[in-house]
């Protein structure tokens, strides 16, 4: 594709629900971030992979939040019994190679828990 | 503290204005800094990378990186109402792997 794709755009949960939100990067590209931005606020990084492996998640807030790539593409990040405070946009970017190239951004899917 | 610090704005100028936009930073071992956009339910889309100091030109922007104050400035010329959107500043060490953001400064272009 194009570009990267996120879905859904938009997610409406409950309190206590499960959440997964798809990521599809650039093909070819190595590296996918995710990052979570609250309102008014910039991203803040969650996790990283390159390829299938995730190399560093040290912005996850929770053992709630799980994120994989099994096949080095698509990613999906779940998020388990969703609280208020999970509500944010979730962006996920990719990058052709190294940590330092360009990251490009998908539009982000934009997480209610009510 | 944080570390990247950005007035959040919002910031108003009329058409053909010469925009500034800064952030500060506390880590010293930043190297590498980013500038981008962020229209209202977009995601952010890349407009200046720059390596360590120094001035970076692309068209209206110019962008400037002073180390030694941890200072970093983006200036638009000749402003127009389609650069109206969140601007936020990136920047990273040598090492680790993420990318830390300021929370970005609305801009305002008035016709």
């Amino acid at each position: 594709g194009a570009g990267v794709s996120q879905s859904p755009r938009y997610k409406v949960a409950k309190r206590g629900q499960d959440v997964a939100l798809r990521c599809d990067p650039i093909s070819g590209h190595v590296s996918l971030f995710w990052y979570q931005q609250a309102l008014g606020q910039g991203p803040e990084f969650l996790t990283y992979f390159q390829n299938e492996a995730q190399l560093d998640k040290s912005g996850l807030p929770s053992d709630r939040f799980f994120a994989e790539r099994p096949e080095g593409s698509v990613s999906t990040l779940k998020i388990q019994r969703t609280q208020q405070e999970d509500s944010a946009v979730y962006l996920c970017a990719s990058s052709l190679a190294t940590v330092t190239d360009t990251q490009y951004f998908g539009p982000g899917t934009r997480l209610t828990v009510l | 503290q944080k570390e990247v610090e950005q007035d959040p704005g919002p910031l108003s100028v009329p058409e053909g204005a010469i925009v500034s936009l800064n952030c500060t930073y506390s880590n010293s071992a930043f190297q590498y800094f980013m500038w981008y956009r962020q229209y209202s339910r977009k995601g952010p889309e890349l407009l200046m990378y720059t390596y360590s100091s120094g001035n970076k030109e692309d068209g209206r922007f110019t962008a400037q990186v002073d180390k030694s104050s941890k200072y970093i400035s983006l200036f638009i010329r000749d402003s127009q109402p389609s650069d109206s959107a969140t601007y936020l500043c990136a920047m990273k060490g040598n090492y680790g792997q993420n990318f830390v953001f300021g929370p970005g400064t609305r801009l305002s272009v008035l016709p």
